[in-house]
């Protein structure tokens, strides 16, 4: 159980266009989805919170108008990066709760996208 | 001063070893931790975590909580090559967030 799909594991595109990435919860509702953002050799620093039905809420120093944050369904999120630039390549990694697990600050992991901007 | 704080290793092991891993933590209030393995280009998966002072055991892992002194750690026990990866030692924010520290890389030698 405890199921997160994440696509697409890796994407290249061009400086300026957007990328959309979707994180599925499989086998369990997922009211809650978090997005992380992973450099090399760094740790996970957590981009922005969401709720079914509601909107993202960002950390601080992340623009919510270029990472666009849509959880419309409990089985699906997805992170669009507008108008990419190199300095976005990065590994980006979604994780799900439901309130079972929330309720324990249990987060189950995608399997990460790997962004890299020409 | 980091809100979750790791040596960043790499700490190396012989195999059938003991693999030793600490973490201290910022905030005293803190009430839930958990310890992630991540391999090399992959994402985090959870293996332990830990809500009260003392000792967690499974299977080769153990968790020891001590809040007192504000620290986590991670003991492996018959560590295996497939052990070497990146542990993350992540303690529960405010909200339901979780703040990660960056990790302690582990190296388990045949």
């Amino acid at each position: 159980g405890a199921v997160v799909s994440q696509h697409p594991s890796w994407v290249i595109c061009k400086s300026g266009t957007s990328v959309k990435i979707e994180c599925r919860s499989l086998d369990f509702q997922a009211t809650t989805m978090f997005w992380y953002r992973q450099f090399p050799k760094q740790s996970l620093m957590l981009m922005a919170t969401s709720n079914e039905g509601s909107k993202a809420t960002y950390e601080q120093g992340v623009e919510k108008d270029k990472f666009l944050i849509n959880h419309a369904s409990l089985t699906l999120s997805t992170l669009t990066v507008t108008s990419a630039h190199p300095e976005d390549s990065s590994f980006y990694i979604c994780s799900a709760s439901d309130l079972a697990f929330l309720a324990k600050n249990i987060q189950y992991f995608g399997a990460g996208t790997r962004l890299s901007v020409l | 001063q980091k809100e979750v704080e790791q040596n960043s290793g790499p700490l190396s092991v012989p195999e059938g070893a003991i693999a030793s891993l600490n973490c201290t933590y910022s905030d005293r209030g803190s009430q839930s931790f958990f310890w992630y393995r991540q391999y090399s280009g992959k994402s985090p998966e959870l293996i332990m975590s830990i809500y009260s002072n003392g000792d967690k055991e499974d299977g080769r892992f153990t968790a020891q909580l001590n809040k007192a002194s504000q620290y986590v750690s991670l003991l492996i026990r018959d560590s295996q090559p497939s052990d070497s990866a990146t542990y993350l030692c992540a303690v529960k924010a405010a909200g339901n967030k979780l703040t990660f520290g960056g990790g302690t890389r582990v190296l388990v030698k045949p």
